[in-house]
């Protein structure tokens, strides 16, 4: 059973630029989860998709935004990147969110 | 507000010596208790969900516990391979996020 995909595995962007990452879930999972964790923070909930809705939101500024797709596949967006963005950002899929979330390898995002 | 405490941050073993990581939480109500395992520059990799206060998991030398305020996993045997930063995690209530610790980094050495 293929696990959760997250692409690409690295990234390297100048501030101010804009970044998009990819999640694809564990087949049959409809619940898409993102978080940035960093070493002075740990794992920081950003969003939760749905069936296409976002469900839950994090306390992120409005830079960070995501969608699901009909096929429960998931992408963030990061705009106008500051150097603070710079964090391992995981997806994690869940039946439904209210069962075991399964993590994807992480984005790991640096900012210059 | 919720909040979920793990201690010690740092651990160091030598092979074969027994010992427990401790998560307490803090929170209004509680759906399920989460375990987790992440490498370094790796995803968490899920190990136990516990529901009700007096639960019990196993897997491997790992037994994870619930009371009604805090989890603890105890680790019979280390091995070097159980070298990891564990996590911890609750969920209030059904479809609301996961509200993780900043996790254990256990070291084994042989």
């Amino acid at each position: 059973k293929a696990g959760v995909t997250q692409t690409p595995r690295y990234l390297i962007k100048t501030r101010g630029q804009q970044v998009t990452l990819s999640c694809s879930p564990i087949s049959g999972h409809r619940s898409v989860s993102w978080y940035q964790q960093t070493p002075g923070q740990g794992l920081q909930f950003l969003f939760e998709y749905f069936s296409e809705t976002q469900r839950n939101k994090g306390n992120f500024p409005g830079r960070f935004s995501g969608r699901q797709f009909s096929n429960s596949r998931s992408e963030m967006n990061v705009s106008t990147l500051e150097l603070g963005d710079s964090a391992l950002y995981l997806c994690a899929s869940s039946f439904s969110g209210t069962t075991e979330a399964f993590f994807g390898q992480g984005t790991r995002l640096t900012v210059v | 507000e919720d909040q979920v405490t793990q201690s010690p941050e740092a651990l160091r073993l030598q092979e074969g010596e027994s010992s427990s990581l401790n998560c307490s939480y803090t929170v209004s109500g509680l759906r399920g208790l989460f375990w987790y395992r992440q490498d370094p520059g790796k995803g968490p990799e899920f190990l136990f969900t516990l529901y009700s206060a007096g639960e019990e998991k196993e897997k491997e030398r790992l037994k994870a516990t619930l009371t009604k305020k805090e989890s603890f996993l105890h680790i019979t045997a280390p091995k070097p391979e159980d070298s990891a930063t564990y996590l911890c995690a609750v969920q209030i209530s059904g479809n609301t996020p996961l509200v993780f610790g900043k996790g254990t980094r256990l070291s084994v050495i042989a």
